[in-house]
């Protein structure tokens, strides 16, 4: 069974360009959540999308955005990147059948460095 | 806002001993759920344990276990016998079902195993 794909894996970009990330989730797993990891804030919710919809949001600004397709597979999308977006964002899949019979499976995750 | 506490960021334990990491965590909540995660320098996170709130029985798999104390809001994960490959970054995460996916995750501790 394939685990949770993260593409790309290292991105480098410069201040005001954006960016797509994906994710694959683990086949049959609906729930595709999103996190940033720095070294400063450790790991911060960014969003969550189940069946197509996002159902929960962290407290980032607008640029960050997010979307699912039919297929469970996601993408994040940061706008006008700011020195301060350099993170390692992970993405992780779950099952999401009950409440709180969830555990989440991470990707490798996609290193992006903005200078 | 849940909030979770690691406040080791650092331990070392030689081979084959034992180690304590310490967890802290801020809820009103009485359902809920914990999770520790692994992350080696790989950089993939990996479940180690996870605890049901309302279950009184701590929880073990293989090497690990957990001391979870409900009134105290304490939830540590013993390693026994460890080895080398037990070196990464120990995250405690937070879930509350009733808001949907959304994991709270500490600082993390890094943990050296020394041969």
């Amino acid at each position: 069974k394939a685990g949770v794909t993260q593409t790309p894996r290292y991105l480098i970009k410069t201040r005001g360009q954006q960016v797509t990330l994906s994710c694959s989730p683990i086949s049959g797993h609906r729930s595709v959540s999103w996190y940033q990891q720095t070294p400063g804030q450790g790991l911060q919710f960014l969003f969550e999308y189940f069946s197509e919809t996002q159902r929960n949001k962290g407290n980032f600004p607008g640029r960050f955005s997010g979307r699912q397709f039919s297929n469970s597979r996601s993408e994040m999308n940061v706008s006008t990147l700011e020195l301060g977006d350099s993170a390692l964002y992970l993405c992780a899949s779950s099952l999401r059948v009950a409440p709180g019979a969830n555990v989440l499976t991470f990707g490798a995750g996609s290193r992006l460095t903005v200078l | 806002a849940q909030t979770v506490t690691q406040s080791q960021p650092e331990m070392s334990v030689q081979e084959a001993e034992t180690v304590t990491l310490s967890c802290t965590y801020d809820t009103s909540e009485s359902n809920y759920y914990l999770f520790w995660y692994k992350q080696p320098p790989s950089r993939q996170m990996i479940l180690v344990i996870r605890q049901e709130a309302y279950k009184q029985q701590n929880a073990t798999e293989n090497r690990f276990s957990v001391n979870f104390q409900k009134a105290a809001k304490s939830f540590s994960l013993k390693i026994s016998d460890s080895q080398l490959g037990d070196t990464a970054m120990y995250f405690c995460a937070f879930m509350n079902p009733n808001t949907g996916n959304q994991f709270y995750f500490g600082t993390g501790t890094s943990l050296t195993v020394i041969p």
